[in-house]
Parts: C-alpha cells; structure tokens; sequence
C-alpha cells in the first residue's frame, strides 16, 4: 500500500511565476491536509480538504494561495506569483475519514526554492 | 492561540544513553501526538496519546499524557544512531481538532 506521494519533490520557481505542488493521498484515504515549514521550526497548518471541497482554509494567506481536491486527481496547492518568503517545505498528509486525530499520514514534502 | 513549547531545543548524548524531553502548553489538549522528522522526510508518527495519564510505549519509545492535560514527555531508552532526528509534539487545535498545532521540536543528535 502506498503512501502519501508528493511531487515535484524540489521546485525551484523565479519570483512572479506560479508553483504547483501535487499531493495523492493515500488509498482509500478521502481526507487531504497542507503543511508549511520553515527551515528550523515546526509544522503550520494551511488548508484541509476533502473530496471537492475545503473544509479548513484558516492557516491559508489571504492572497495569491489556493488549494483543491478534486473528485479524481490528486490534490494541488497553488501558490501565483511567489516571492522569496514563500521558500519553504510544503507537506502533505491524508486520514481515512471521520477518526482518531492522529491517524494523519504525511508524505515526503516539496522543498519550494524562489530565487 | 495555542501554543506548545518543547525543550530542550537539541540534544547531543552518546550511543546508548537514555533520552528525555518534554511538551508543554498553557492550554488544554485532549490528545498528544510525537513525530519523528529525518532530514528530507516528512513526520512519521511515533505515538499518540488520547487520554490523561496514559502512557505508551512503542519498542524504546515511552510517551506520557501529562494528568492536567497541558504537558507530555517522551522518552527514548538506550539511544541508537538511527534515532537521530528533530522529536516533534503536536496537538489537534480547540477549534478544529483536524488542525495540529506543533511545537518547533527537539532535535537529537547520538554520537556512535
């Protein structure tokens, strides 16, 4: 059984241009959470999101920021037009559902890198 | 908001020590989580605590849930260079228990 897969794994994107980060959660898991982390710190929440819908975007910048889970695909946060604070490690996690709070699975990560 | 705040910050120790380190908050929390982070890897979890008092064990590994449900420890006994790594402590937001709050970690470094 797969894991949360993360791609791409490094990304490296000039200020003004847009990433794309791709989650796939793990299977049979309907229930997707993005993570920001910066170098030395722990983990901030962003956005949770379940199948075509977002259900949490409290941690998610007002601007520029989106997040999506589709009803087939794998799940994308975007970032428009980055600046060089947006440098940092995106992970992704997934749960199978409505359960116990820790049951959350993360992937590897994209290190994000805006030059 | 929420905060939790771990220490130590980091860890120097040799091969074969034993390990401590704790997680503490101003506010309640009704579970405690611990990963464990490797450079270039995402959180793994170790254990997670649902009830006060309680206390787990996975193989070396022993956490405890704090009785005033404001702090947590975990231990690691007869520390092995595999278990180099940044110790995080997280717990599910009071608004939102599906948003974790995490601490900025422990780090561990074991010298062979």
């Amino acid at each position: 059984n797969a894991g949360v897969m993360q791609n791409p794994r490094h990304l490296v994107r000039r200020r003004g241009q847009e990433a794309r980060l791709r989650c796939s959660p793990m299977k049979g898991h309907s229930h997707v959470y993005w993570y920001r982390q910066l170098p030395e710190e722990g983990l901030k929440f962003m956005v949770y999101l379940q199948k075509e819908n977002i259900i949490d975007e409290s941690g998610m910048p007002k601007e520029r920021f989106s997040a999506e889970f589709p009803k087939e695909g794998p799940s994308i946060l975007r970032i428009q037009q980055v600046v060089r604070g947006d440098s940092a490690a995106y992970f992704c996690a997934s749960s199978p559902g409505p359960g116990r709070v820790g049951e959350q699975y993360f992937g590897p990560g994209t290190r994000l890198t805006v030059t | 908001g929420q905060q939790l705040n771990q220490s130590p910050q980091s860890m120097f120790i040799q091969e074969g020590e034993d390990v401590s380190m704790n997680c503490t908050s101003s506010s309640i929390f009704n579970t405690w989580l611990w990963y464990k982070q490797e450079p270039g890897e995402g959180p793994v979890l170790l254990i997670a605590l649902y009830k006060a008092g309680e206390l787990t064990s996975n193989g070396r590994l022993t956490a405890q849930f704090g009785i005033t449900r404001k702090d947590s420890f975990l231990n690691i006994s007869a520390s092995i260079p595999s278990d180099v790594g940044i110790y995080f402590c997280a717990g599910p937001s009071a608004g939102n228990n599906r948003k974790l709050i995490w601490g900025l970690g422990t780090s561990l470094a074991v010298n062979p």
